[in-house]
C-alpha cells in the first residue's frame, strides 16, 4: 500500500541552525510528493513539490530532493527563523485513480531567537 | 480570489446533536477532500468525492456523512454517532488528474461538550 512516514518532533533550533525533517514513503507506481506547512490555528499551505525521480522542490529556502532508491523526501533548510517555527506534512499523491493525497503525521518546528 | 472557504471557524455543539461544516471552493476543482486532524495523528481521511453525486469513504468515516450535490460544495455531518467529534477538521480540494497538490481551507475546530 501507499504511506508516509515522517520523523517525530518536536524539532527545537536556535535560528540560524541548518533544519532536516526526513520523510520516507512507501508507494506503487509513480507518486509526487510534497511538503506542508501549517501554523498554528490555520489550514495547510504548500511549502514544495516534486512530481519524478531526481526533481528538487524549493521554496523560501526550503528544499527537499525526490530520491526514488532511497523512498525518501527529506525536507532541508540551510538557516531557519523564528518564522518557520510551525507544523510540516510530509504528503504523497499516488497518483491512482480513485486516491487521495495521503499525510505523515507531521513535525513540530519549534525556533528560538 | 479563488479558494476554499470553511464554516464556522469555531463550532460548539452539545453531546448527541448532529452538526455540519460547511465547505465551498471557487477553484473549479472536480475532486474535493475531509481530514480529521488530532494531535500527534496528523491528518486522517474521512470522505472524498472526484465528482458531482458520486463520493467515497476514507479511513474514518463511521460517524460521518457527506454530500455532493454541486461542484462547489462539500458540506460534512458529523453524526451522533461519532463517538468522540471533537477536532480540527480540514475541507481540501485538488484537480483530478496530473501530479497535483491539494488546495486547504482554513479549518474548522468543532467542540462537543
Amino acid at each position: 500500500g501507499n504511506s508516509v512516514t515522517q520523523m517525530e518532533g518536536p524539532v527545537t533550533l536556535s535560528e540560524e541552525a541548518f533544519l532536516t525533517i526526513n520523510c520516507t514513503y512507501t508507494a506503487t507506481g509513480y507518486p509526487s510528493l510534497f511538503w506542508y506547512v501549517q501554523y498554528p490555528g490555520e489550514g495547510l499551505q504548500l511549502l514544495l513539490k516534486a512530481t519524478k525521480a531526481d526533481d528538487k522542490g524549493s521554496n523560501k529556502g526550503f528544499e527537499a530532493t525526490y530520491r526514488k532508491e532511497t523512498t525518501s523526501f527529506h525536507l532541508e533548510k540551510g538557516s531557519v527563523q523564528v518564522s518557520d517555527s510551525a507544523v510540516y506534512f510530509c504528503a504523497l499523491n499516488p497518483n491512482q485513480a480513485g486516491t487521495a493525497l495521503i499525510f505523515g503525521k507531521g513535525t513540530t518546528l519549534s525556533v528560538s531567537s | 480570489d479563488g479558494g476554499i472557504t470553511q464554516s464556522p471557524k469555531y463550532l460548539f455543539r452539545k453531546e448527541g446533536q448532529n452538526v455540519t461544516l460547511s465547505c465551498e471552493q471557487n477553484l473549479n476543482h472536480d475532486a474535493m477532500y475531509w481530514y480529521r486532524q488530532d494531535p500527534g495523528q496528523g491528518l486522517r481521511l474521512i470522505y472524498y468525492s472526484q465528482i458531482v453525486n458520486d463520493f467515497q469513504k476514507g479511513d474514518i468515516a463511521e460517524g460521518y456523512s457527506v454530500s455532493r450535490e454541486k461542484k462547489e460544495s462539500f458540506p460534512l455531518t458529523v453524526t451522533s454517532a461519532q463517538k468522540n467529534p471533537t477536532a480540527f477538521y480540514l475541507c481540501a480540494s485538488s484537480i483530478l488528474q496530473g501530479n497535483t497538490e491539494a488546495f486547504f481551507g482554513q479549518g474548522t475546530r468543532l467542540t462537543v461538550v
